[in-house]
């Protein structure tokens, strides 16, 4: 079955610098990968997602890259703010499927003022 | 935003007490599901439904149970709440087709058990 790595477990970064967290993944299968964003007390929201037919997706200042031979992906946070500051999870499965979801184990960024 | 709810948010019992985590959503989605988090933690699927009167254990081991009779409606229970069972749930709902890869959180449910 699918196994999703996560590095690091915590990233403290000053702010106004970028930060990124990167995962790998063994099902070469797989063909969707989304990154969860959780702030304190609440539950995780979908920040970004890629399909396996793209290499790189943007949104302001969050990228994701995908790297398919390497089976690793990987979340860039530019220019990062305070609010920035959380628990960021990566995530697997082949898509549009009855396949669950299979988490990395978490990234705690921490926003250095 | 999403339209999933979970009551209560905050709960002290203790051991030994039955206890029920609802869990409702307005989406319409067929597909639900509950997570246990220890805070900041990793994420461990325990239960989850496709569609109604259709409920599946997940990949971590849990002494709760769960139903579903309705769409929008996914409880669930532990019979008798043990100081291991201290832990945030999590209820988490997705649709089908292209949309339903989003996987959409409520906000929690941190239950303590004394």
């Amino acid at each position: 079955g699918e196994n999703v790595e996560q590095h690091p477990s915590t990233l403290s970064v000053q702010e106004g610098d970028s930060a990124v967290i990167k995962c790998t993944y063994s099902d070469s299968a797989s063909n969707y990968f989304p990154w969860y964003k959780q702030e304190l007390g609440k539950g995780p929201q979908l920040i970004i997602d890629i399909r396996s037919n793209v290499g790189e997706k943007k949104d302001q200042r969050i990228a994701v890259t995908l790297n398919k031979t390497a089976k690793h992906f990987s979340l860039h946070i530019t220019e990062t703010q305070p609010e920035d500051s959380a628990v960021y999870f990566c995530a697997a499965r082949l898509m549009d499927s009855n396949y669950q979801l299979i988490w990395g184990a978490g990234t705690k960024l921490i926003i250095k003022p | 935003e999403a339209d999933i709810y979970q009551t209560p948010r905050y709960l002290v019992i203790g051991t030994g007490k039955k206890i029920t985590l609802e869990c409702s959503q307005t989406m319409g989605h067929d597909k639900m599901y509950w997570y246990q988090q220890d805070p900041g933690m990793e994420l461990h699927l325990i239960h989850y439904s496709y569609g109604v009167n259709s409920t599946e254990k997940g990949d971590l081991s849990s002494e709760s149970t769960v139903s579903r009779i309705r769409t929008e409606h996914f409880p669930l229970t532990l019979e008798s709440a043990r100081p291991s069972h201290t832990s945030q749930y999590l209820c988490a709902s997705s649709g089908t087709g292209g949309s339903g890869n989003t996987i959409y959180f409520g906000e929690g449910s941190w239950l303590t058990v004394v």
